[in-house]
C-alpha cells in the first residue's frame, strides 16, 4: 500500500490477555518505529528497529511489552497480561533511513477492560 | 537524550488572526527539528521539518516556524488561521548522530473559533 498500514484498528480485551498488534511499513523503509499516545501523555516512544533489529528499546514500559520485526518490514508488537493501564492508541511509523521524517500508520486504539 | 517543553497545551484564537505555537528543546547535541499535525481522527502528518539551512522553514498551508539555535526554540506561526487548521500539533526533535528515535513535545491543541 501507499502508507503504513496498522491492525486490528480497535482492540478491545480483557485485564491479563495478550495482544499482538501489526505494523506493515512502507515498502522499502528501513526504520520503524512504535509509539504510544494516550491523553495527557502525549507522544511517547517504545522501540526503534533500523532493518530487523532493535538498537533502541528503552522505551518500553516493562517485560510485559516485546516488539519483533521480520524481513524488514512487518513488525508486531506484543503486550503481555495487558493491565488497564496500557490502555491507549499505539502508533507505528517507518521512514527511508532513520532520522529522515517520519510516516505514521492510523494507530491501533487498545482498551483494556 | 533530548527533550522538547511545549508551552501551552491549549490555544484557542479566532478566525483569521495570527497564532504561535512554542516550541523549546533541550539537547546536548545537534538535532533536527519537526512540526507534526494531527487533525479529529486523522493520523500523524509531518507539517514541516528543519534539517539544515535556512532557519525559517514553511510549510505548503501558510505555516512557519523559525530555528533559533541560541534559545533553543522551534516556534511555529501562521498570520491567519483558518477554521480547517483546528487539530493537535507535535514539536519533536532527533539528535543528527546516532539512534535517531524522534522525541515528541506534549503538544498543542489549537482550536479556531468562527
Amino acid at each position: 500500500g501507499a502508507g503504513v498500514s496498522q491492525s486490528p484498528s480497535n482492540k478491545v480485551t480483557e485485564k491479563g490477555k495478550d495482544v499482538e498488534l501489526r505494523c506493515d511499513p512502507i515498502s522499502g523503509h528501513t526504520a520503524l518505529y512504535w509509539y504510544r499516545q494516550s491523553l495527557g501523555q502525549g507522544l511517547e516512544f517504545l522501540i526503534y528497529f533500523q532493518g530487523n533489529s532493535a538498537p533502541d528499546k528503552s522505551g518500553l514500559p516493562s517485560d510485559r511489552f516485546s516488539a519483533e520485526r521480520t524481513g524488514g518490514s512487518v513488525s508486531t508488537l506484543t503486550i503481555q497480561r495487558t493491565q488497564q493501564e496500557d490502555s491507549a492508541v499505539y502508533l507505528c511509523a517507518s521512514s527511508l533511513v532513520g532520522g529522515s521524517p517520519l510516516h505514521f500508520g492510523n494507530g491501533t486504539r487498545l482498551t483494556v477492560t | 537524550a533530548q527533550s522538547v517543553t511545549q508551552l501551552d497545551s491549549q490555544v484557542p484564537v479566532f478566525e483569521e488572526a495570527p497564532v504561535e505555537l512554542r516550541c523549546n528543546y533541550s539537547s546536548s547535541v545537534s538535532v533536527y527539528l519537526f512540526w507534526y499535525v494531527q487533525y479529529p481522527n486523522q493520523g500523524l502528518q509531518l507539517l514541516l521539518k528543519y534539517l539544515s539551512g535556512s532557519t525559517l522553514v514553511e510549510s505548503i498551508n501558510g505555516f512557519e516556524a523559525e530555528f533559533n539555535k541560541s534559545q533553543t526554540s522551534f516556534h511555529l506561526r501562521k498570520p491567519s488561521v483558518h477554521i480547517s487548521d483546528t487539530a493537535e500539533y507535535f514539536c519533536a526533535v532527533s539528535a543528527i548522530q546516532g539512534a535517531q528515535k524522534l522525541v515528541f513535545g506534549q503538544g498543542t491543541r489549537l482550536t479556531i473559533n468562527p
